[in-house]
């Protein structure tokens, strides 16, 4: 009930096309939904998130879109460039716990052909 | 750059030593959450320090454990290296009452 799915595992799309990567969760006490980017020897570096009270969150190219009934949510790239290839990862970290303890998704391999 | 900083980058160990990691967090935030990332896998919470105290533990043994100091630095300790430790260990810092963490590089870890 802790877990966050995610999928696909690893995503190859033309430059300039949209890249969608899902996440769904069990656990109803999650209320804080961020995305993840990682670059090869680096660490995490928050794109964007969003909260269960909100169906779509948009920043630039990233937009998230949240379903609260089917408990899932998604990260959608568009105009995707070979500058966006890298490892994302969703989480979702429980209310009220005073402890932001995030749960990951297993990251999804994104790789932008040029 | 997030202003979190982590040393040392990479680090070799053998099986049964003992290690140390430190991470230096943003100015004001005084809550620190320690993860580990094994190879190709999400980052698993470890624990986290609030006001230099232990607040919140994931599901890692005792002898992962650590400490948080007044001036926004921490550390992480393991004690009896174990092979599965082998992994990107990495400190993230936050904003008191703010879910969002801001991630350091991380220290790369490789027990032999």
């Amino acid at each position: 009930q802790q877990q966050v799915k995610q999928s696909p595992q690893s995503l190859i799309v033309q430059k300039g096309g949209i890249s969608i990567i899902n996440c769904a969760y069990e656990n109803t006490a999650f209320d804080y939904f961020p995305w993840y980017q990682q670059f090869p020897g680096k660490g995490p570096a928050l794109l964007i998130a969003i909260r269960p009270d909100v169906s779509e969150k948009k920043e630039g190219r990233f937009t998230i879109s949240f379903n609260k009934s089917a408990k899932q949510f998604s990260l959608h790239i568009m105009d995707s460039q070979p500058g966006d290839s890298a490892t994302y990862f969703c989480a979702a970290s429980p209310e009220g716990s005073g402890t932001y303890k995030y749960i990951f998704g297993t990251g999804t391999r994104l790789k932008v052909l040029a | 750059e997030t202003g979190v900083t982590q040393s040392p980058t990479h680090l070799i160990k053998t099986r049964g030593q003992q290690v140390t990691l430190r991470c230096s967090s943003q100015s004001g935030h005084n809550t620190v959450s320690w993860y580990q990332q094994a190879l190709g896998q999400g980052p698993q919470f470890i624990f986290q320090y609030y006001r230099e105290e232990e607040n919140g533990r994931g599901n890692f043994p005792p002898r992962f454990s650590g400490l948080q100091f007044p001036n926004y630095s921490s550390e992480l300790n393991v004690n009896a290296l174990e092979l599965d430790d082998s992994a990107l260990y990495l400190c993230a810092s936050s904003h008191p009452g703010r879910e969002t963490q801001y991630f350091g590089p991380g220290t790369r870890l490789l027990v032999l």
